[in-house]
């Protein structure tokens, strides 16, 4: 079946230091969108990338959408304490009418002030 | 951005009890609300596709006579989970989208937490 997967699981960094999740679907993606949860919390939308090979940037976050519509990044420079959580990308394949999201696993970034 | 409102947020239950979660959007029309799943540290795990004045769509392995979705309107629909067993404890999410705007971001309601005992 459809599936994205999402690299690596967890990761852990010092404040100041980048991070970088990545997420790679088996299939043609026509939008990927990029959630962030925070510590029980629910998922809160970042951004949504539909151009092959566009980038998009908010602040110290990078978001990048592969040539080939199959991958994407989440690059945030310079960490700060404010950016623990979950990081979700999300794929959108067309499934009929119902279009739903195939979800990554999920980055969860710990970062140490 | 648009609101969706999830009730409960938490809701603890006696095993063989239903619990109904309901998802509204207060500001839009959603003809689709989706039903996640999520346990301690992981991922979402999409349930069931609600379509409203129809069926709901299940995922496999998704029993639909237990987590019954009722989506009767354009703002509400409901997700009811039937004998509930501690098994069942879990983080319950909903999404929805706005109609007419398929390609855009989902969301969420603060999402259910469930505790059966």
């Amino acid at each position: 079946g459809q599936q994205v997967m999402q690299i690596p699981q967890y990761q852990h960094v010092q404040e100041g230091e980048d991070f970088t999740t990545y997420c790679n679907s088996s299939t043609t993606l026509s939008n990927i969108q990029w959630y962030k949860q925070r510590p029980g919390g629910h998922p809160v939308f970042l951004i949504q990338l539909v151009k092959s090979g566009e980038v998009k940037k908010q602040k110290r976050l990078t978001f990048q959408f592969g040539e080939a519509k199959k991958n994407s990044s989440l690059h945030i420079t310079a960490t700060q304490t404010t950016d623990v959580g979950t990081y979700f990308c999300a794929g959108q394949v067309n499934a009929g009418n119902n279009r739903k999201l195939i979800w990554g696993l999920g980055t969860s970034l710990a970062v140490n002030p | 951005g648009a609101v969706v409102s999830q009730h409960p947020s938490r809701v603890i239950c006696k095993s063989g009890t239903s619990v109904k979660i309901e998802c509204r959007s207060l500001d839009f029309q959603a003809t689709t609300m989706f039903w996640y799943r999520q346990f301690p540290k992981q991922s979402l795990m999409l349930m069931a596709t609600s379509n409203e004045g129809s069926k709901a769509t299940y995922e496999q392995g998704v029993e639909k006579d237990k987590f019954l979705i009722n989506h009767a309107s354009l703002t509400l629909s409901t997700l009811t989970v039937t004998s509930a067993h501690p098994e069942d404890s879990s983080f319950y999410i909903c999404s929805a989208r706005a109609l007419g705007r398929m390609n855009t971001e989902a969301f969420f309601g603060q999402g259910t937490r469930l505790t059966v005992v």
